[in-house]
């Protein structure tokens, strides 16, 4: 298994452009969320889902979109690029979050470093 | 909702234990604790989780208190490698909240 993928790994965007980080598992996991971490802070929950067709928001949603057409992929999209939106941004996936325990364990992928000028 | 309270960092000296404080006083008697630890900026990683008893597994230990308002993380024997940020983390509903975790540095 693969775990968790996240493209790119590195990202310089302009204000206002827009783009898409994408985010990937191979554990056939339900849920799965979108984290940012900026620097000396914790992550922070932008979006999640928990499973194919269904997302809700987090703690920080605005000025991010996500959707979720398969159970493997979530992508994403930042809609008009702004500074404070720099940051390192984390895909995570588990099977649950129903609090059954193991089941509830998120697996983290490397991350995408954000840069907006 | 459950929140956690860590302290910001701890020193611990190459091959003694090292123990780390969380306290989750709001804490529901059905929600479990876990402990991430994110090693430079890499990804978190997942280290070990506990509803009412104490955990052991390769890594690490979890020792939960009977009243479960809060826990203690266990490295045994700590190495330079261990040195990271260690989050102690309560599920609400849906969405594991992270704080700022504590920084445990392992000195030589």
């Amino acid at each position: 298994n693969a775990g968790v993928t996240q493209t790119p790994k590195f990202q310089v965007l302009k204000t206002g452009q827009s783009m898409t980080l994408q985010c990937a598992q191979d554990m056939n996991h339900e849920y799965m969320s979108w984290y940012r971490q900026d620097p000396g802070m914790g992550l922070r929950l932008i979006h999640y889902s928990v499973g194919a067709g269904i997302t809700d928001q987090g703690e920080v949603p605005n000025g991010y979109n996500v959707s979720r057409s398969t159970t493997e992929d979530f992508p994403l999209r930042l809609l008009s690029a702004a500074p404070s939106q720099t940051s390192v941004y984390f895909c995570a996936s588990s099977y649950s979050l129903g609090g059954r325990g193991s089941a509830d364990t998120q697996y983290f992928g490397p991350g995408t470093r954000l840069t907006v000028l | 909702d459950a929140k956690t309270t860590q302290p910001p960092s701890m020193d611990c000296a190459e091959g003694r234990a090292a123990n780390l404080p969380c306290n989750h006083s709001t804490i529901s008697g059905n929600e479990y604790v876990y402990w991430y630890r994110q090693i430079h900026s890499q990804g978190p990683q997942y280290i070990i989780h506990g509803l009412k008893n104490n955990e052991t597994n390769e890594m690490a230990s979890l020792i939960i208190t009977e009243d479960r308002k809060s826990s203690t993380l266990i490295l045994p024997h700590a190495t330079l490698r261990d040195t990271a940020v260690y989050y102690c983390i309560v599920r609400v509903r849906e969405k594991l909240v992270f704080g700022k975790g504590t920084k445990l540095t392992v000195n030589p």
